[in-house]
């Protein structure tokens, strides 16, 4: 079956720390591919997207994420993080033949220091 | 911007009632989904609809039963709500008929079942 693993559950950084989170797929087919991110008390909203094209996407407020088609990985990168991006994040994978089944990993949740 | 509304925020209901969850979004989007969050699980979806009076199972589908009489509204159902139907409830929209565009996510509904 299909699955989307995000490897770190829980992440704490100080401000102005680099991020990666990881993400993972188990679906060799045409993907597309989502990091949506659910600030404290809001709902969850999109933060980026990769359809086709240029691997590297950049989203809101700086991040950015990167489509390793070899290593089925989709992680999102922010160079310097803020108290602001304390949020949960999640990596979602559209099965890319039409089909309305999108598949969310377990989450990370992201607490920054100030 | 898309406004994906749901009726409740908080709800406890008890066991053995039939409980509705309501979903409105102002978009004129084709998709409308049902997911539950729970910790640690991410989202799984229940249900979705990619047209008035059409529904497909999602993952987890069994207990619950959905409705869409107009496109703008999609409905949750529980039959018969047992404790373990305790969770966060998120409703989403999306347009086109690919399935593929990101999702337009609603506040949650926090559900108790006691």
């Amino acid at each position: 079956a299909q699955s989307v693993s995000q490897h770190n559950h829980h992440v704490i950084l100080s401000e102005a720390a680099s991020l990666e989170l990881g993400c993972n797929y188990s679906y060799g087919g045409t993907v597309n591919l989502f990091w949506y991110v659910q600030y404290p008390g809001q709902h969850l909203q999109l933060l980026l997207k990769y359809f086709s094209g240029d691997p590297l996407v950049k989203g809101i407020k700086g991040f950015e994420a990167e489509f390793i088609k070899s290593k089925f990985s989709f992680n999102l990168r922010k160079p310097s993080v803020q108290w602001s991006d304390t949020a949960e994040y999640f990596c979602a994978v559209n099965l890319g033949t039409g089909g309305f089944k999108t598949i969310f990993g377990a989450g990370t949740r992201l607490f920054v220091k100030a | 911007d898309v406004k994906v509304t749901q009726s409740s925020r908080y709800l406890v209901k008890r066991t053995g009632e039939k409980v509705f969850l309501e979903c409105v979004q102002d978009m004129d989007h084709e998709n409308m989904f049902w997911y539950r969050q729970d910790p640690g699980l991410g989202l799984r979806l229940i249900y979705f609809s990619y047209d008035v009076k059409m529904k497909e199972k999602g993952d987890i589908p069994e207990g619950y039963s959905v409705s869409r009489e107009k496109k703008e509204r999609f409905s949750l159902i529980l039959e018969s709500a047992s404790t373990n139907q305790t969770s966060m409830y998120l409703c989403a929209s999306s347009w086109g008929q690919l399935g593929n565009q990101p999702q337009h996510f609603g506040d949650g509904t926090r559900l108790s079942i006691l």
